[in-house]
């Protein structure tokens, strides 16, 4: 059974940094890319970024709102994917979830997500 | 950035009958390569994750029922319920997967009337 589980959220203060794991279970991990999303309280989902797999070069894009603050990275042998976030703002306040990514962008598998609550 | 727009932002529907929910962007979500429209559906219920409903536009994921159905190319895409389980009360997103930043509809809230 395809599994991912997400750990490391929390509360954190504005400024800070914090760092999320995506672990995965039941397929090899490595033949998938990573997307990462998240979820405000009681608001839609947001992209934040993926990582491709070896096969594609293992490259990252984010999107415009946590460039240069959130950097994603895998390592295959471990099957897990992390999130680093740094500089977190109040608005960075949110459930994140890691999904598979399949190679065309589709997020197939989702985990259960980690809330990440930015406050002073 | 692709805008995706849902319709409606909420529906009530009874028990057993059908559910109609729209989505549609900004540009053509259709990749003229390979004839493949890159959008999903999801549905997520309170307090879990999202679950893929429908991908390429009208491909069923495995083990979704098939009173789920998607359809449309393009710019305009539809969820079809048919008849409506208390089960299926959640809200549904589409997706477009084209080009990034992935993004979302405001989703649509389907509730029992």
């Amino acid at each position: 059974e395809v599994q991912l589980v997400e750990s490391g959220g929390g509360l954190v203060q504005p400024g800070r940094s914090l760092s999320l794991s995506c672990t995965g279970s039941g397929f090899t991990f490595g033949d998938y890319g990573v997307n990462w999303f998240r979820q405000a309280p009681g608001k839609g989902l947001e992209w934040v970024g993926f990582i491709r797999r070896e096969a594609y070069g293992v490259t990252t894009q984010y999107a415009a709102s946590v460039k240069g603050r959130f950097t994603i990275s895998r390592d295959d042998s471990k099957s897990i994917a992390y999130l680093q976030m740094d500089s977190l703002k109040i608005e960075d306040t949110a459930m994140y979830y890691c999904t598979t990514e399949t190679g065309s962008g589709l997020s197939d598998y989702w985990g259960q997500g980690t809330l990440v609550t930015v406050s002073s | 950035d692709i805008v995706m727009t849902q319709s409606p932002d909420s529906l009530a529907v009874s028990l057993g009958a059908g559910a109609t929910i729209n989505c549609k962007s900004s540009q053509s979500v259709l990749y003229s390569s390979n004839s493949k429209n890159y959008l999903a559906w999801y549905q997520q219920k309170p307090g879990q994750p999202p679950k893929l409903l429908v991908f390429w536009a009208s491909t069923r994921e495995s083990g979704v029922p098939d009173r789920f159905s998607g359809s449309g190319s393009g710019t305009d895409f539809t969820l079809t319920i048919s008849s409506l389980q208390a089960e299926d009360v959640a809200v549904y997103y589409c997706q477009q997967y084209y080009s990034t930043p992935y993004t979302f509809g405001q989703g649509t809230r389907l509730e029992i009337k």
